[in-house]
């Protein structure tokens, strides 16, 4: 399967913990993007990357997150201190750099990851 | 405030009955408008992107159009496998590459 992974798929965990979640993305593509679903909601951006650059950070992202892509591959997303409102399905998705009207630029999802914080 | 708007909430079809599902958007400066189908418990299914008003994208039952303030999803002679949340998304302005979504609109499609 070339698409893009995640893992794990399901993570349940306590309050106060820290949880880190890790995306793979099609082979290549040079960005990646973090996204966070709520039940009955569209995805909401968290944050994304070219290469091993983060290049841009929504307001949700609030200290508590953190997210690398130390060699331009896979990412990985760390929450700390989780709270109950963390409570998500987080979507990794990727797309190449190519230009922004053009072709071959959509971003292609993985499965997520569901986090539940008791 | 930008935003996208998706209509209806829910949408109930019998097997064979077209329609339409409809995304509207206010963001200015539109550099691409997405359709993505999501099942329950996955992650969104790209689909097709347009990017000027009268273009048109089609595949299989599913057609969508694009004017400068919305896009619709037409369905034609749905099926039950067409059952799914449809999930439309803009991106606009500069640099950015991020999306924003819609609420979506849950299809069901009885046999």
């Amino acid at each position: 399967d070339t698409g893009v992974s995640q893992d794990p798929r399901h993570k349940i965990t306590k309050r106060g913990q820290n949880v880190t979640f890790r995306c793979d993305p099609i082979s290549e593509h040079n960005r990646l993007y973090w996204y966070r679903q709520t039940l009955g909601q569209g995805p909401e951006f968290l944050t994304y990357f070219q290469n091993e650059a983060q290049l841009e950070k929504s307001r949700l992202l609030s200290d508590r997150f953190s997210a690398e892509r130390p060699k331009g591959s896979f990412s990985t997303l760390e929450i700390q201190r989780t709270e109950q409102g963390d409570s998500a399905m987080y979507l990794c998705a990727s797309s190449l750099s190519a230009p922004p009207r053009g072709p071959r630029n959509e971003q292609f999802f993985g499965p997520g990851t569901r986090l539940t914080v008791l | 405030e930008d935003q996208v708007t998706q209509s209806p909430e829910a949408l109930r079809l019998q097997e064979g009955e077209s329609s339409s599902l409809n995304c509207s958007y206010t963001v200015s400066g539109l550099r691409g408008l997405f359709w993505y189908r999501q099942d329950p418990g996955k992650g969104p299914e790209f689909l097709f992107t347009l990017y000027s008003a009268g273009e048109e994208k089609e595949k299989e039952r599913l057609k969508a159009t694009l004017t400068k303030k919305e896009s619709f999803l037409h369905i034609t002679a749905p099926k039950p496998e067409d059952s799914a949340t449809y999930l439309c998304a803009v991106r606009y302005g500069g640099a950015t590459n991020k999306l924003i979504f819609g609420t979506g609109t849950l299809l069901a499609v009885q046999p």
